[in-house]
C-alpha cells in the first residue's frame, strides 16, 4: 500500500516561494498514477493544484497556473510542488495525494500547515 | 470559486439517510464521472465514490452515489455519529485547460 508524507517549511514569507515535498513509500513513482497537490485555506473547502505523471506530463489549476509548478523526481521517488509569489492567500493545509485515471484520489498523505507571513 | 455547488450544511438524526446535492454543468459532472470525498475533522480526505457510484474497497455500502446529466447526489444511510464531517464532490472540468475541481463542500451534522 501506497504511504504519502509531505515535507517543507511551515512558514513563507509573502512575496516568497513555497516548496513542498512529498515522499512516496510502499510503491513506485513510475506507475499509471498520477501526483497530486490540494490544498484547503483556514474555514474553506479543498482546492485541487495540479497533478503530474512520471513522464512529467502536468495538468495544474488555471487559477494558480502562473505561479505553480509541479516536479517529480524518480531517483528520490518523491514528487515536489513549488508556488511562487505567495501571499498570506496561500496559507493553507497542503496534502499530497495519488491519482488513479477515473478513480479520484485514492491515497492521501497526512497534510502539512504553511502559513504565508513576515 | 468552485464550479461545482452543494448545500453548505446537512444534518440528520442517528439512523436516518441523508442526500448532499451536486450540481455542476455540462463542462464538468455532465461530461465525466462525480467523485465523493469525505473529510474528517482533523484527518486527511478519504475517497468514497468514484465514477458516480462505485465504492473503493473498505467504504462501507452505506454510502452510495448517484447521477442524472449535470447533477451528482451522495446519500448517507443509517446515519451514524463518526459520519459527521465535511463532504466533497469533485470532477473534472473540460473548459479551458482540463482540471479537477472540488465541490464547495457539504458539512454533514449528526444531531
Amino acid at each position: 500500500q501506497v504511504q504519502l508524507q509531505e515535507s517543507g517549511p511551515g512558514l513563507v514569507k509573502p512575496s516568497g516561494t513555497l516548496s513542498l515535498t512529498c515522499a512516496v513509500s510502499g510503491g513506485s513513482i513510475i506507475s499509471n498514477n498520477w501526483w497530486s497537490w490540494v490544498r484547503q485555506p483556514p474555514g474553506k473547502g479543498l482546492e485541487w493544484i495540479g497533478e503530474i505523471y512520471h513522464t512529467r506530463s502536468a495538468n495544474y489549476n488555471p487559477s494558480l497556473k502562473s505561479r505553480v509548478t509541479i516536479l517529480v523526481d524518480k531517483s528520490k521517488n518523491q514528487f515536489s510542488l513549488i508556488l511562487t509569489s505567495v501571499t498570506a492567500a496561500d496559507t493553507a493545509i497542503y496534502y499530497c495525494g495519488t491519482a488513479e485515471t477515473e478513480v479520484g484520489l485514492t491515497v492521501w498523505g497526512q497534510g502539512t500547515t504553511v502559513t504565508v507571513s513576515s | 470559486q468552485s464550479v461545482l455547488t452543494q448545500p453548505p450544511s446537512a444534518s440528520g438524526t442517528p439512523g436516518q439517510r441523508v442526500t448532499i446535492s451536486c450540481s455542476g454543468s455540462s463542462s464538468n459532472v455532465g461530461s465525466g464521472y462525480v467523485y465523493w470525498y469525505q473529510h474528517l475533522p482533523g484527518t486527511a480526505p478519504k475517497l468514497l465514490i468514484y465514477r458516480n457510484n462505485l465504492r473503493p474497497s473498505g467504504v462501507p455500502d452505506r454510502f452510495s452515489g448517484s447521477k442524472s446529466g449535470t447533477s451528482a447526489s451522495l446519500a448517507i444511510s443509517g446515519l451514524r455519529s463518526e459520519d459527521e464531517g465535511d463532504y466533497y464532490c469533485a470532477a473534472w472540468e473540460d473548459s479551458l485547460s482540463a482540471h479537477y475541481v472540488f465541490g464547495t463542500g457539504t458539512k454533514v451534522t449528526v444531531v
